[in-house]
């Protein structure tokens, strides 16, 4: 199993600009998490989705939107970027996903907006 | 609500010396404690978690935590270090009340092993 992968690992973005950060897991996890690490704060949740047609906001959604049409894909759009996204983002998932469920992260997406 | 505490940001330790890093957490439920380890440019991966029974829990790469219910604590340690244990380590709880696995992670501790 490849687990949690992530694309791209790397962009800067112009502010204004818009992109997609992918997400793919292939452990059939049902739950599935998008997290952004600023320097010092630890992980904030901005979106996460329970299964395929279900998503629901975090805590930091402002500036973000997510689909989740199949159970392996969790994409997270940036619609317009702006110098505040600057962070590392980090897709999770998990299985079945009550709350001794470990989770399982990708290996991230630097984010930079100039 | 749950939150968490790192206190330390960083800790330089020397190579084969002991190490503790703390984390104290406030809740108002039972939750469950978790440790995670992130190294450079790559995703969290789950040391130890500590979800019932013997409060002393033991993870890889010779880790170790001990949950302390009455000071609210669950402080991770290593009897001896090495240089690839330099890494970030965060310190997390969950909380059975959410419908889901919503997990709150501490600030995180840079460990700085030197040989």
């Amino acid at each position: 199993n490849a687990g949690v992968t992530q694309t791209p690992k790397f962009r800067i973005l112009k502010i204004g600009q818009s992109m997609t950060l992918q997400c793919t897991q292939d452990m059939n996890h049902n739950y599935m998490y998008w997290y952004r690490q600023d320097p010092g704060m630890g992980l904030k949740l901005i979106y996460y989705s329970v299964g395929a047609g279900i998503t629901d906001k975090g805590e930091v959604p402002n500036g973000y939107n997510v689909s989740r049409s199949t159970t392996e894909d969790f994409p997270l759009r940036l619609e317009l970027a702006a110098p505040s996204q600057t962070s590392v983002y980090f897709c999770a998932s998990s299985y079945p996903g009550n709350s001794q469920e470990t989770q399982y992260f990708g290996p991230g997406t630097r984010l930079l907006v100039l | 609500a749950q939150s968490v505490t790192q206190l330390d940001s960083q800790v330089p330790v020397f190579e084969e010396a002991p190490v503790e890093l703390r984390c104290n957490y406030s809740s108002s439920v039972s939750v469950y404690l978790f440790w995670y380890v992130q190294y450079p440019n790559q995703g969290l991966q789950l040391l130890l978690k500590y979800l019932s029974g013997s409060t002393l829990v033991k993870g890889i790469n010779g880790f170790e935590a001990e949950f302390n219910k009455s000071q609210t604590s669950f402080h991770l340690r290593k009897p001896s270090v090495h240089i690839s244990d330099t890494a970030e380590y965060f310190c997390a709880v969950s909380a059975p009340i959410y419908n889901f696995n919503k997990f709150y992670f501490g600030s995180g501790t840079k460990l700085n092993v030197k040989p």
